[in-house]
């Protein structure tokens, strides 16, 4: 079956570092791969994806790529923002019929300090 | 334009009692997705529903869980002679159909359910 494995939070970074968050993936066919990011108090959004090997998924300064050959999705960004604090997910499905099920990582909590 | 709506944002319930958990989806949307997070799990997939219709239920347990999503109001997660396993985050999602669902798929805040 499919699963998402990604690193274990929480997370505390000062503003302005680097961010990685790592994931990594199983899966029996050839999935998309999505990050899902949860503000304070809110529903899950979609940050980015990316639906083939070598693609990068942009959005808000956070990049992705899919590595096929690593099956990873490791979200970055050069310089966070306070504002960035939240819970991150990277998720994945399959395609075609079944590809409205979703299969989560266990989420990743990021606490931006000023 | 308001998101998608879940209530109660926590419920408290007692084992043995039932849960009911309500989801009101974007505006012009008519599929709905029920997803639950279990304490240091991820977000797994219960069930897929279109108005009236129960698409996929694979995820959701066989006993004491039902959904249904009628042509009038909410999508509805009941959850008969709660356990203490079921204390557990539910989130709904919705979309406006099955093209570039996960693009236009928005999920509600969540509902925490607690089971003394």
């Amino acid at each position: 079956g499919n699963s998402v494995t990604q690193m274990e939070g929480p997370v505390t970074l000062s503003e302005e570092a680097f961010l990685t968050i790592n994931c990594t993936y199983t899966a029996t066919g050839y999935p998309s791969l999505f990050w899902y990011v949860q503000y304070p108090g809110e529903g899950l959004q979609l940050l980015l994806k990316a639906t083939k090997a070598d693609d990068k998924g942009s959005n808000k300064g956070f990049e992705a790529t899919y590595r096929k050959e690593t099956t990873s999705f490791h979200l970055e960004k050069g310089s966070v923002q306070v504002s960035d604090s939240a819970v991150y997910f990277c998720a994945l499905s399959d395609r075609g019929a079944g590809s409205y099920q979703l299969t989560f990582g266990k989420g990743t909590k990021l606490s931006v300090i000023p | 334009n308001a998101g998608v709506m879940q209530n109660p944002r926590h419920l408290v319930r007692r084992r043995g009692q039932e849960a009911r958990l309500r989801c009101s989806p974007m505006k012009g949307h008519s599929h709905v997705y029920w997803y639950r997070q279990l304490p240091e799990e991820g977000l797994k997939f219960m069930v897929y529903l279109q108005k009236e219709n129960i698409i996929d239920e694979s995820g959701m347990p066989k006993e004491r869980f039902s959904a249904e999503f009628p042509k009038e109001g909410p999508s509805i997660l009941r959850i008969q002679q709660v356990v203490r396993g079921d204390s557990a985050a539910y989130f709904c999602a919705s979309s406006p159909g099955l093209t570039d669902t996960n693009e236009k798929l928005f999920f509600g805040s969540g509902t925490q359910l607690s089971v003394l």
